[in-house]
């Protein structure tokens, strides 16, 4: 148990909707990571938050924001969606104060399905 | 964007063999990281390097920071069934986006018992 926390752990929507992912990073942990995950893609950096706010952006999608709140909680919102949003969407966190020594755990992940 | 390249994509193997696994990339990096990912959770962090020609073991599993920055090795001795599952190079993109991962593309561990 890595002690990342992401909810739900499925989800499935249809083309077109909303939806909100989760994450509780462990305790102590400033920064958060989220990343996607699909077969033709693999492993892909989405957005960090440090601290309430944001501090990198990586391939993310216009239709796609998050935001992380006073009590560290990050939450990831997919709108517009299509088809290929499809994938397993994992969020890491960090203490995030020394960036080369800085190990990212990971939760469980949440798996997305568009119908 | 930087890409890391990871050999082999698979690997089919019997119970007790020794595995060997790179990554490689056209840059230079400051660390790299090893990652597994087990079916249905995230990837968990298994070895972390930050100095070229580095050598660090975690029990049966030894990895190696290469001496040009450009690569990473990663052996798993005496595989045992719960070896089986994703794994993954990592390392620290400091270019437009400070301090995140960008990972390989994993390599599918099967053991046989």
């Amino acid at each position: 148990d890595s002690g990342v926390t992401q909810t739900p752990k499925h989800l499935i929507t249809a083309t077109g909707q909303r939806v909100t992912l989760r994450c509780s990073p462990r305790s102590g942990d400033l920064s958060v990571y989220w990343y996607q995950q699909s077969l033709d893609q693999g492993l892909q950096f989405l957005i960090q938050y440090y601290n309430g706010e944001e501090r990198a952006k990586g391939n993310i999608l216009e239709r796609f924001s998050a935001q992380q709140f006073p009590d560290l909680h990050s939450e990831l919102n997919l709108s517009s969606l299509e088809l290929g949003d499809s994938a397993l969407y994992f969020c890491a966190s960090s203490v995030g104060l020394i960036l080369l020594t800085d190990t990212q755990y990971f939760g469980p992940g949440t798996r997305l399905t568009v119908l | 964007g930087q890409q890391l390249n990871q050999s082999p994509q698979s690997m089919f193997i019997q119970e007790g063999e020794d595995v060997s696994m790179n990554c490689t990339s056209s840059s230079i990096f400051n660390t790299w990281l090893w990652y597994k990912q087990d079916p249905g959770e995230g990837p968990v962090l298994l070895i972390a390097l930050y100095k070229a020609g580095e050598l660090t073991s975690n029990g049966r599993l030894t990895a190696q920071f290469g001496i040009t920055r450009k690569d990473s090795f990663l052996n798993i001795s005496a595989s045992i069934p719960s070896d089986v599952g994703i794994y993954f190079c990592a390392t620290l993109d400091y270019g437009g986006s400070q301090g995140n991962l960008i990972f390989g593309k994993g390599t599918k561990l099967s053991v046989k018992p």
